[in-house]
């Protein structure tokens, strides 16, 4: 099946480690992007990139980074600067067309907890 | 900045009854909208989307209504069903500095009871 794999499901961290969520695609897409959702709230955008090599800071970038080595991956750092990171962590991916109407594919999400 | 929000967080209907959830926007410029369904510990998914051209659009249980005028959007659900039960996002395309991504409402829960 075409889609958007994330790993793990589940994740825990320790205070002041630094942790990577995976996202891959079989989907072909160029754009790739990174929400962070918090109970209560709507997703919000951390990082997102238009192309390979390439990628830019959303709303609540502080804390996280990202690489964009291949077209099919984009994983998410969390680092230790990151204050608050129990989250559910939600991949997406569309086509330069599709960003301007509802192309967008979801991942199932990551839920990290710090422990 | 510019935001998408919803008037309230929960809503409980009974199985067969019709359902409304509201959205209220910010950016006028926004021109293209569309409703999310996010069942627990998944992704969102598309329901229907909706241009600024447009006032309504209808889908398979599902209508959509856009007021321009007042920036305030809605999703009808004909017939609510359990399996309706979930959170429902509006989200409004947004143009940023390098390309476009989606910017989400706060969302609300929906509760399909017997």
């Amino acid at each position: 099946d075409g889609g958007i794999t994330q790993s793990p499901k589940y994740l825990f961290r320790k205070e002041g480690q630094n942790v990577t969520l995976s996202c891959e695609q079989n989907l072909n897409h160029d754009a790739m992007y990174w929400y962070r959702q918090d109970p209560g709230q709507g997703l919000r955008l951390i990082y997102y990139s238009q192309i390979v090599n390439d990628f830019q800071k959303g709303d609540i970038a502080e804390g996280y980074s990202v690489s964009r080595e291949k077209k099919e991956s984009f994983p998410l750092t969390v680092t230790s600067a990151q204050k608050n990171p129990t989250a559910f962590y939600l991949c997406a991916a569309t086509t330069p067309s599709g960003q301007r109407n509802y192309g967008y594919t979801f991942g199932s999400g990551t839920r990290l907890t710090v422990v | 900045g510019e935001s998408v929000g919803l008037h309230l967080p929960t809503l409980s209907v009974q199985e067969g009854d019709n359902s409304i959830i509201n959205c209220a926007y910010s950016n006028s410029a926004s021109d293209y909208f569309i409703w999310y369904k996010q069942e627990s510990g998944k992704g969102p998914q598309f329901i229907i989307d909706i241009r600024s051209n447009m006032d309504k659009r209808q889908g398979q249980r599902v209508t959509v209504l856009l007021n321009k005028t007042v920036k305030h959007l809605s999703l009808q659900i004909a017939a609510t069903q359990p399996g309706d039960s979930a959170v429902y996002f509006c989200a409004e395309i947004s143009n940023r500095n390098s390309g476009y991504a989606l910017n989400f409402g706060k969302g609300t829960s929906l509760l399909v009871t017997p």
